[in-house]
């Protein structure tokens, strides 16, 4: 079965700083991997997914993602964050199996200070 | 309909009560998923249900949670005897397809209070 695990519960970055969030997943084949992100008081929202092919994703408001499967990684990234990106995120996996439910990690909470 | 429906958006019990929360899918999403997400953690994966296909309940964490799936439709989360650390914000999500390649479209969730 696969798992998720984001190292990081609570990360501060400043204003315009760089950001890169940790993923690192358990699955025995390729997997399906997303980014979702929720904000406070808002739905879960996807920000970006891998499936196949370019292992550099990029999604929505500006960030990327980059898929290493030797570190078994899928490691979230901005360049330069503003405030509206405090938020809650979450990485999740799917296994390339048919039929197969979507487990998501526990979450990295962002603050942004000014 | 347009997005994922869920109500009630608010519910709270006393201990001891049973609850059930419902959820409407996107029309033609033939995959729905329930989540639990309590204060301050993650996701908790509790059941998928796909097509006409057994339900995946690896995810409920004790015989009190029961889900079914009507029609392929709506769904209905019921947890019996509540007790006090069920309190969490349930959330449901569709999807399309048959792997693990589904883009998930939340709900806005049930906020579930147990006192």
């Amino acid at each position: 079965a696969q798992s998720v695990t984001q190292p990081d519960i609570h990360i501060t970055v400043s204003e315009g700083a760089s950001l890169e969030l940790r993923c690192n997943y358990s699955y025995g084949a390729t997997p399906y991997l997303f980014w979702y992100v929720q904000s406070p008081g808002q739905g879960l929202q996807l920000l970006l997914k891998y499936f196949s092919g370019d292992t550099l994703v990029q999604g929505i408001k500006g960030f990327e993602a980059e898929f290493k499967r030797s570190q078994s990684s899928f490691n979230l990234r901005k360049p330069s964050v503003h405030w509206s990106d405090a938020a809650e995120y979450f990485c999740a996996v799917g296994a390339s199996s048919s039929a197969s439910k979507i487990i998501f990690g526990s979450g990295t909470r962002l603050s942004i200070r000014p | 309909g347009a997005g994922v429906s869920q109500s009630p958006s608010n519910k709270v019990t006393e201990k001891g009560k049973d609850v059930e929360l419902r959820c409407d899918p996107i029309s033609g999403h033939t995959a729905l998923y329930w989540y639990r997400q309590s204060l301050g953690q993650g996701l908790e994966f509790l059941i998928y249900f796909q097509g006409n296909s057994a339900p995946d309940k690896s995810g409920l964490p004790s015989d009190r949670f029961s889900a079914e799936r009507t029609g392929g439709s709506v769904s209905t989360l019921t947890i019996q005897r509540t007790q006090q650390e069920d309190s969490a914000v349930y959330l449901c999500a569709s999807s399309l397809g048959l792997s693990g390649a589904n883009v998930l479209t939340f709900g806005a969730g049930s906020r579930l209070t147990v006192l």
